[in-house]
């Protein structure tokens, strides 16, 4: 398993507030994605990052921001959180060696925006 | 449109009863990768299997059988004689060699092995 971190591991913030989640991988990955879980829907991408300052959206990207300055970390920022953003928060990394690799997933961060 | 579903949402069975997690798959890719994760009740999402498209060989690890077919474009996962400890949401994955970068993954489906 790739070493993949992310905090905080739960977070309760106010509406409004912004907030930023960090992922860490000790594995030297290229790839990096930020999904959400919800019920009914499964995972779904936010953002992904294919190198340092190399990022694009996903499927629900709105309202959320992403930074990669460093090859290990990839941070995810609700710019202005808000209740529908109220989630868990997977961060996972993957090999660049194209459609054949793995994604590893960090523990998750369960947010609740009040 | 979905590139992955799972139309099973919720299953019940008792231990030791067999139980098949049905993934039905949309591509035009030639090359593509089928992946199934397994997300316990503690909450990590945890890797099973990776199939490429050009193998059709189904695949026996233990308990757990996957069955894939291309004319059906489908990737099942079969457990036999279940276990409580079998008991969490099993998500399905697509990644096409043209999209590389991005897994598209199905909703999920949640098992429950009632002792």
């Amino acid at each position: 398993d790739a070493g993949i971190t992310q905090s905080p591991r739960h977070k309760v913030t106010e509406t409004g507030t912004p907030v930023t989640l960090r992922c860490h991988q000790t594995e030297n990955h290229r790839y990096m994605y930020w999904y959400r879980q919800d019920p009914g829907h499964g995972l779904r991408l936010i953002h992904y990052s294919y190198g340092v300052k190399d990022t694009d959206k996903g499927e629900v990207s709105d309202g959320y921001s992403v930074s990669r300055s460093k090859t290990e970390d990839f941070l995810l920022t609700l710019e202005s959180a808000t209740s529908s953003q109220t989630s868990v928060y997977f961060c996972a990394t993957r090999q660049p060696q194209g459609a054949a690799e793995t994604q590893y997933f960090g523990p998750g961060t369960r947010l609740l925006v009040l | 449109a979905q590139k992955v579903t799972q139309a099973q949402t919720e299953i019940s069975v008792v231990e030791k009863e067999d139980v098949t997690l049905d993934c039905v798959y949309e591509t035009r890719d030639t090359t593509y990768y089928l992946f199934w994760y397994k997300q316990p009740p503690s909450g990590e999402l945890v890797f099973l299997i990776r199939r490429n498209s050009f193998d059709e060989q189904n695949e026996i690890s233990g308990r757990y059988s996957w069955n894939f077919q291309k004319s059906t474009s489908s990737f099942n996962f079969t457990i036999t004689a279940s276990q409580v400890v079998d008991s969490a949401v099993y998500f399905c994955a697509l990644s096409e060699e043209n999209t590389g970068n991005q897994f598209y993954f199905g909703t999920g489906t949640s098992l429950t092995v009632i002792p």
